[in-house]
């Protein structure tokens, strides 16, 4: 099937680290990709990893992937009230004739004071 | 900020009505995909367009249709409007090179149109 499966909510201390984990389809997959939703806005492309790496950093963010497993994390270091929102993982099958993007349903981070 | 611009942002219609969504791609982006997002859920492929052509479709039926303009704006049109069509609507832009988009090509979303459907 075509799920990116994610668990659906998660809460951090402000200052902890926010892990949030996803489970992709396609092994075939060249990119995978993690977008932020805030409130009432549309999507923002957070980061993006290609398949043949297994780690990338990007300030705060770091996205580990294990392409055996197909399980994908990112790292939110130093959490702040500003990370507050739903975080969408999401692949592109490589058999796809399309530029179709297939999302999780989104893990909403909630970061307690 | 993306440069992808939706109109309108909100828009109630009924049951049975047909409703035309905009979009308007970021500078020099030349494809335009679509998306439905119902309430908490990930967003859902409705289709792509590439120069002005149909490059690709989602699972959903042919009462969901679209237009691709000369200077890459978009329209969405859904016909017979039913009630589990209520969902934000998303668009985004991406640049296809010579030959045409690719699995890679990094899509830039508009912050969306929110259709409730009575």
């Amino acid at each position: 099937g075509e799920d990116v499966e994610q668990s659906l909510f998660l809460s951090v201390r402000e200052g902890d680290s926010s892990v949030i984990n996803c489970t992709y389809t396609d092994s075939s997959s060249t990119y995978l990709y993690w977008y932020k939703q805030e409130p009432g806005a549309g999507l923002q492309l957070l980061t993006y990893i290609f398949s043949n790496m297994d780690m990338k950093q990007d300030q705060r963010l770091t996205v580990l992937l294990n392409k055996k497993d197909k399980h994908l994390s990112l790292r939110i270091a130093d959490t702040q009230t500003g990370d507050s929102a739903i975080y969408f993982c999401a692949e592109i099958p490589g058999y796809s004739s399309a530029s179709k993007i297939i999302f999780g349903s989104g893990t909403r981070l909630s970061i307690r004071p | 900020e993306t440069g992808v611009t939706q109109s309108p942002t909100h828009l109630i219609k009924t049951r049975g009505q047909q409703v035309t969504l905009r979009c308007s791609s970021q500078s020099g982006h030349n494809t335009v995909s679509w998306y439905q997002q119902a309430l908490g859920q990930g967003p859902q492929f409705i289709f792509q367009y590439y120069r002005e052509e149909e490059n690709g479709r989602g699972n959903f039926p042919p009462r969901f249709s679209g237009l691709q303009f000369p200077n890459y704006s978009s329209e969405l049109n859904v016909n017979a409007l039913e009630l589990d069509d209520s969902a934000l609507y998303l668009c985004a832009s991406s640049l296809g090179l010579a030959g045409g988009p690719k699995l890679t090509d990094t899509q830039y979303f508009g912050p969306g149109t929110r259709l409730t459907v009575l």
